[in-house]
C-alpha cells in the first residue's frame, strides 16, 4: 500500500502564482523527498528533507515537515509555465528504498 | 550530475514474447537499483530491488518468474517481462543511488522509462 498521500491530486494555477501540495504518511521515516516528473519522462529529485528538519529552501521551492502530524507541504513560488508536472512526495523509511505518494498534477497556465 | 539511461524508451511487442528494459547508471556506480511501475496519472509502485551479484528482492504481489531482474554488474540492470499480456503494459521505471554517497540520505536518480504496450 502507498505510504504517501498528495492532496491536491491536481491543481491549476495562473503563472506567477504559489503552488502547494501537501503529503501525509502512515509511518515514521528517516526522510522525505519530493520529486517532479515531467509526463512521459522519469523522476527528478527536488529536495531530501530529514526527520529533524521542520523547512528547507530551494530557490522557489520550500518544503516544510511536521513528523507529529505526519506530513509535508511542498510549496512552489512565483510559478511559471516550465513547473507543469507531476509532484511525487516519497518516504525513506529504512534508508534504502523510496516510496512514493500518489502525486499532484500541477498546471500552470501562462 | 547522475544520470541513469534506461532503454528503450518506447516498444511494442506482441502477447507472448518477452521483452527486455535496461537500466546504466552511466556516471556512477549502483549496487541497487528499483524497478517501478506506474500505470497513467497513478503513482509509482515499486516493483522490486535490484541487487548486484544476487537475488532481486520482489515486492509482495509481483511474480518474480514474470519480471526477471538480473543485476550482472554496478551499473547496470535489465528486468525482462516474460511472456507478455496487455495486462503488462505500463509505464516501467528505473532508479539508482549514486553508491559514493552512500544510501541514506542521498536521492535516487531515474531513468526516463520505457512504455510499454503489449498488443
Amino acid at each position: 500500500s502507498q505510504q504517501g498521500e498528495e492532496d491536491p491530486q491536481a491543481l491549476s494555477i495562473q503563472e506567477g502564482e504559489n503552488a502547494t501540495m501537501n503529503c501525509s504518511y502512515k509511518t515514521s521515516i528517516n526522510n522525505l523527498q519530493w520529486y517532479r516528473q515531467n509526463s512521459g519522462r522519469g523522476l527528478v529529485h527536488l529536495i531530501l528533507i530529514r526527520s529533524n528538519e521542520r523547512e528547507k529552501h530551494s530557490g522557489r521551492l520550500r518544503v516544510t515537515l511536521d513528523t507529529s502530524k505526519k506530513s509535508s507541504s511542498l510549496l512552489i513560488t512565483a510559478s511559471r509555465a516550465a513547473d507543469t508536472a507531476s509532484y511525487f512526495c516519497a518516504t525513506d523509511i529504512a534508508g534504502n528504498k523510496l516510496t512514493f505518494g500518489g502525486g499532484t498534477r500541477v498546471l500552470v497556465k501562462p | 550530475g547522475a544520470v541513469v539511461s534506461q532503454h528503450p524508451s518506447r516498444v511494442i511487442c506482441k502477447s507472448g514474447t518477452s521483452v527486455k528494459i535496461e537500466c546504466r547508471s552511466l556516471d556512477f556506480q549502483a549496487t541497487t537499483m528499483f524497478w517501478y511501475r506506474q500505470f497513467p496519472k497513478k503513482s509509482l509502485m515499486l516493483m522490486a530491488t535490484s541487487n548486484e551479484g544476487s537475488k532481486a528482492t520482489y515486492e509482495q504481489g509481483v511474480e518474480k518468474d514474470k519480471f526477471l531482474i538480473n543485476h550482472a554488474s554496478l551499473t547496470l540492470s535489465t528486468l525482462t517481462v516474460t511472456s507478455a499480456h496487455p495486462e503488462d503494459s505500463s509505464f516501467y521505471i528505473c532508479s539508482a543511488r549514486d553508491l559514493a554517497r552512500g544510501t541514506g540520505v542521498s536521492p535516487l536518480h531515474f531513468g526516463n522509462g520505457t512504455r510499454l504496450t503489449v498488443t
